[in-house]
């Protein structure tokens, strides 16, 4: 596709409920990152994938929220027993990995709108 | 653990007028990003910077780099309303692919 597409665009669920959100990079891309922006806040880096492994998971808040990217593509990511504060902006992006990592710049798409009840 | 700052946190002003948006980060890093999110809508990438003393610019926006003082700053010249919208910068740390963002400038330009 012509760029990264999330879904659902909105979600409201109520607390408890498990919810999946999708991430489709831009094709071709092997490096695939997860954010989550708070109203009014920077983004808060999540995990990050480097083709189907995820070397870096430190962002993840709780044992609650878990990953997972399959055939270098599609990634989901889900969050169980949903809390308030999980409330927020779910954001994907992608980048192609490029050496030197100068030219590797991410490409975001708009992202999956979280509201928990 | 690397941290990122930046300010203002809001700016209004002026269509015309020149202004600095200031992002300072806590340890070293080799790689800063500028980027633009419109209301509503994604973020885009506007510039990377890598080396101390680059530059970049693109149309009224440029930004530059000092790695010494580990700061960033994209200025703005003659604002025009367009402009209007939250810009972030990130940095990474040397050989790994976690960004950290600052908690972005609100930007509004006033006719």
């Amino acid at each position: 596709g012509a760029g990264v597409s999330q879904s659902p665009s909105n979600k409201v669920t109520e607390k408890g409920k498990d919810v999946e959100l999708r991430c489709d990079p831009i094709s071709g891309h092997t490096a695939l990152y997860w954010y989550r922006q708070s109203l009014g806040q920077g983004l808060e880096f999540l995990i990050y994938f480097q083709g189907n492994s995820a070397p870096d998971k430190s962002g993840l808040p709780s044992d609650r929220f878990s990953a997972e990217r399959t055939g270098g593509s599609v990634s989901t990511l889900t969050i169980q027993r949903t809390q308030q504060e999980d409330s927020a902006v779910y954001l994907c992006a992608s980048s192609p990995d490029r050496r030197p990592l100068a030219k590797n710049i991410q490409y975001f798409g708009a992202g999956t709108r979280l509201s928990v009840l | 653990e690397l941290k990122v700052e930046q300010n203002p946190l809001f700016l209004s002003m002026q269509e015309g007028k020149n202004y600095t948006i200031y992002c300072n980060y806590s340890t070293t890093s080799d790689r800063l990003y500028w980027y633009r999110q419109d209301p509503g809508k994604s973020l885009e990438s506007l510039f990377v910077l890598l080396s101390n003393g680059a530059v970049k610019q693109e149309g009224r926006l440029m930004a530059s780099l000092d790695t010494k003082a580990r700061l960033s700053t994209l200025h703005i010249t003659a604002a025009v309303h367009d402009l209007s919208a939250t810009y972030f910068c990130a940095v990474t740390t040397s050989g790994t692919y976690k960004y950290i963002f600052g908690t972005g400038t609100r930007l509004k330009v006033l006719a």
